[in-house]
Formats: structure tokens, sequence, C-alpha cells
């Protein structure tokens, strides 16, 4: 079946504008998580939303991040008035309550210029 | 929260060679340990997890890797390293009553001929 999708591959943007990520999880995965790669680091969690519950935002590292879940299908991460060292590689990732094992996209790389 | 060192940035082994990559984590409570690989221009793709039961854990790709709650370790190897294993390489570690990564900055692993 289809893996996680996330949109676009790449973004270039310029340092005051908005941009908005999105990312469709695997059907059926109740959870789903956002995450941020810096060039040369590990990745950084961002965002996690399960079912309906109130999402876990305690990763987001400034109120210019903000992330939405539609029941339990798509999200969109926007990232307001971008600051060049908002560029990085956001990664999304959704898991079943099986094993909840984590499934990742292949990012959306976003350059501020 | 977790934290999880990988030593060295990058490894280089010969083809045939041991691959070893190091992880370690700080807990008191044994988390939830598993290992990604992130080939070129692709997502991060689960090689292995430990979440109980037998220490060592056998993964994909001829990987395994052995939790020894006594160091904090859950150290990566393959007996014999293949040219299709250059990629990045994370250790990441979760609390066992949270979902949430957190992930190691990584180790580059290249590959002689």
């Amino acid at each position: 079946g289809a893996g996680v999708s996330q949109s676009p591959s790449n973004k270039v943007t310029e340092k005051g504008k908005d941009v908005e990520l999105r990312c469709d999880p695997i059907s059926g995965h109740t959870a789903l998580y956002w995450y941020r790669q810096r060039l040369g680091q590990g990745l950084e969690f961002l965002i996690y939303f399960q079912g309906n519950s109130a999402p876990d935002k305690s990763g987001l590292p400034s109120d210019r991040f903000s992330a939405e879940r539609t029941g339990e299908s798509v999200s969109t991460l926007t990232i307001q008035r971008t600051q060049q060292e908002d560029s990085a590689v956001y990664l999304c990732a959704s898991s079943d309550q099986v094993d909840n094992e984590q499934y990742f996209g292949p990012g959306t790389r976003l350059t501020v210029t | 929260a977790q934290s999880v060192t990988q030593l060295g940035s990058h490894v280089s082994v010969s083809e045939g060679a041991l691959v070893l990559l190091r992880c370690n984590y700080s807990s008191s409570v044994p988390p939830y340990l598993f290992w990604y690989v992130q080939y070129p221009n692709q997502g991060l793709q689960l090689l292995l997890k430990y979440t109980t039961g037998a220490t060592l854990v056998k993964g994909i790709n001829g990987f395994e890797a052995e939790f020894k709650k006594s160091e904090t370790s859950f150290h990566l190897t393959k007996p014999s390293a293949h040219m299709s294993d250059a990629a990045e390489y994370f250790c990441a570690v979760s609390d066992r009553n949270d979902y949430k990564l957190s992930f190691g900055a990584g180790t580059t692993v290249t590959v002689r001929a």
C-alpha cells in the first residue's frame, strides 16, 4: 500500500513569508508525528497527534509554528514569518496502535533565503 | 527527555569488514530502542527495534543490535559490509509510556571497495 507522502518535496521561500507543509499518513494510522532535521543533526520532535486527543505540542520551537490534523487524515504544518534558522528538512511519520512503529515520509526540504 | 549519543559522525569501512555503530542513551528506566537508516534522498527506514524480551535483536539487511542495560547501550553491527550499506544511520529511543522519538545526531557510513 501507499506510504506516508509529503508535499512539496522542496520549498524555497523568502524570510518573513508563511509556508504550509502537508503530510498524508498511511491510511488507518491513528498517530501522526512531525520532526525537523537540520543539516548535520538528528531529528527533533515537533508535534504529535493521536486520534481525537489533544496534540502534544511540546516540541514546537516557537509560536510561529503550528500544525493541524483533520481526524485521522491529512496534517499541515504551518510556519509563519519564516526565519533562516527554519531551513531544514521537515519529516512526517505515522503509526498505528498495534506496534507503534513509525513510518516516515520522504520529507520536505525548506530553504529560507 | 531522553538523550541519545552516537559516537562518531562518520564511519568508513572496507567492503566485507565489520560495521559497528555505537549508541548510548540516558535513562534510568530501559526505554524502547530503535535504529533507522536513511539512504540518500530517501526517508527514514526502520532497521530494527527493541521493546522487550531478547536483548539481541535482528533486523533487515543483516543488521543486529544488542541492548545492554548495564552499559545503557544499543550498538548496531553487521558482520560484513556491503556497498549498499552506505547511508546515514540514526539511533532513537522513546520512553515506554511516550511514543515521541529522541534521535541521535546520526552516523554516516561509507563503504570502500
